[in-house]
């Protein structure tokens, strides 16, 4: 099994263009999160979906949308990106039980200029 | 103030040191996870915790659910324990966890 796999590993982007971060997992988990991870701060939920077709804000949510069309995939766009959101981003799973582990992906580097 | 607060931020050892890394939580939680992050590496998961005490070769994770407490151990530490170590809580009634800032371990031979 290939777990959580994240797609492109890097990016550079000029301010205002636009991507999608493929997230795909192989595991048939419920629950998927994307992440950002900057320097000095934790890892701040970006969006998540608790399940095929339902999607959610969390703490930083703003410039991002995200779809979860099909079960075992989670994409992240960004629709005009900034500076500001030059950040690695990671992708998670885990199943809906409170003793689930998460299951990370290797992250994107991702920079904005 | 964070829900999980990490400390030290950042920690030196010599090979063979006995490691502590502290993580306090001030909501209510179901599990308690700890996860470790190599330079330039992706995340991994360490241990769950509920209760009690978990033990995974050198590694001893334990939690105090009453004072909101949990800590990892590194025993007989070598360099390639270096890495960052986070510590994330699952809230009750919250498909959601939240996170700590990690703790920076260095081991030097």
């Amino acid at each position: 099994n290939a777990g959580v796999t994240q797609t492109p590993k890097f990016r550079v982007l000029k301010t205002g263009q636009s991507m999608t971060l493929l997230c795909a997992q192989d595991m048939n988990h419920e629950y998927m999160y994307w992440y950002r991870q900057d320097p000095g701060m934790g890892l701040r939920l970006i969006h998540y979906s608790v399940g095929e077709g339902t999607t959610a804000k969390g703490e930083v949510p703003d410039g991002y949308n995200v779809s979860r069309l099909k079960k075992q995939n989670f994409l992240l766009g960004l629709e005009s990106a900034a500076p500001s959101q030059t950040s690695v981003y990671f992708c998670a799973s885990r199943r809906p039980t409170w003793n689930s582990p998460l299951h990370f992906g290797n992250g994107t580097r991702l920079t904005v200029t | 103030k964070n829900e999980v607060e990490q400390s030290p931020q950042n920690l030196t050892a010599q090979e063979g040191e006995f490691i502590t890394i502290n993580c306090s939580y001030s909501v209510g939680i179901s599990a308690l996870h700890w996860l470790q992050q190599h330079p330039g590496g992706g995340i991994v998961s360490l241990f769950m915790l509920s209760s009690g005490k978990k033990k995974h070769g050198r590694l001893i994770a334990t939690i105090n659910i009453q004072e909101k407490h949990s800590s990892l151990h590194i025993t007989a530490s070598h360099p390639r324990d270096s890495a960052v170590y986070i510590c994330a809580v699952a809230r009750s009634n919250d498909y959601k966890l939240s996170f700590g800032a990690g703790t920076t371990v260095t081991v030097r031979a």
